[in-house]
């Protein structure tokens, strides 16, 4: 079975410029995850989904960073415009719904954003 | 209602065991398990839902218990494929909801 898919796997790009970050879920999987993992702050929640529809954006930093689930399959994390303190690497993750957080989340490879 | 871990970092020679835990807080009601290594994403090793629980993958288990509001995972007889940074998870206890809150992880590497 195919994991969760993430394009691009690297994206260098100069500041100011829009970022879009895609993913495809595991089939059959309701739960979406957008992570941001950098040395200083760990693996952060960003935002998260379920059923396409946004559940919490707390994690989400600023107005800069926006995030869509139109349908099952996909899901876009964008960052207009993007800042040096943006680099890090962005993880997707999927799961199935369960009580408690009885299901294990499947992560993708990661896209490793450099905003020069 | 982020989990705690100790230590943060752990050097081994292969063969040798060592202990991850992970305290909350707050009362838990499951603690998941993920291993990362260098350069790639995390990847799931288990699920602990019950308190006292052990589970096992490999030469790798873990205990639950929910009394203490911690997990220990056990890393037995250490192989350099162990090496990589682990991270507990737990979600909102008894949440539907599926999200989990990550600790920051221990760094475990392993040594010929």
């Amino acid at each position: 079975d195919a994991g969760v898919i993430q394009s691009p796997r690297h994206e260098v790009t100069e500041m100011g410029q829009e970022v879009t970050l895609r993913c495809k879920p595991i089939s059959g999987h309701d739960y979406l995850f957008w992570y941001r993992q950098t040395m200083m702050r760990g693996l952060e929640l960003l935002i998260y989904f379920n059923n396409n529809v946004p559940i919490d954006d707390s994690g989400m930093p600023e107005d800069r960073f926006s995030a869509k689930m139109p349908n099952a399959s996909f899901s876009t994390l964008k960052i207009q415009p993007s800042e040096p303190r943006d680099s890090a690497v962005y993880f997707c993750a999927s799961s199935l719904s369960g009580q408690g957080g009885n299901q294990p989340q499947h992560f993708g490879d990661g896209t490793r954003l450099s905003i020069l | 209602q982020q989990p705690v871990q100790s230590p943060q970092a752990v050097i081994l020679r292969e063969g040798e065991d060592a202990v991850i835990n992970c305290s909350s807080s707050k009362a838990l009601y499951s603690v998941h398990w993920y291993r990362q290594k260098h350069g790639e994403a995390p990847v799931f090793l288990m699920i602990l839902l019950k308190g006292g629980e052990q589970k096992g993958h490999e030469k790798i288990s873990a205990s639950f218990n929910e009394k203490k509001q911690q997990s220990s995972l056990y890393l037995t007889a250490s192989q350099l494929s162990y090496s990589g940074t682990y991270f507990c998870g737990t979600p909102d206890r008894g949440s539907t909801l599926g999200r989990l809150y990550f600790g920051r992880g221990t760094q475990l590497t392993v040594w010929p």
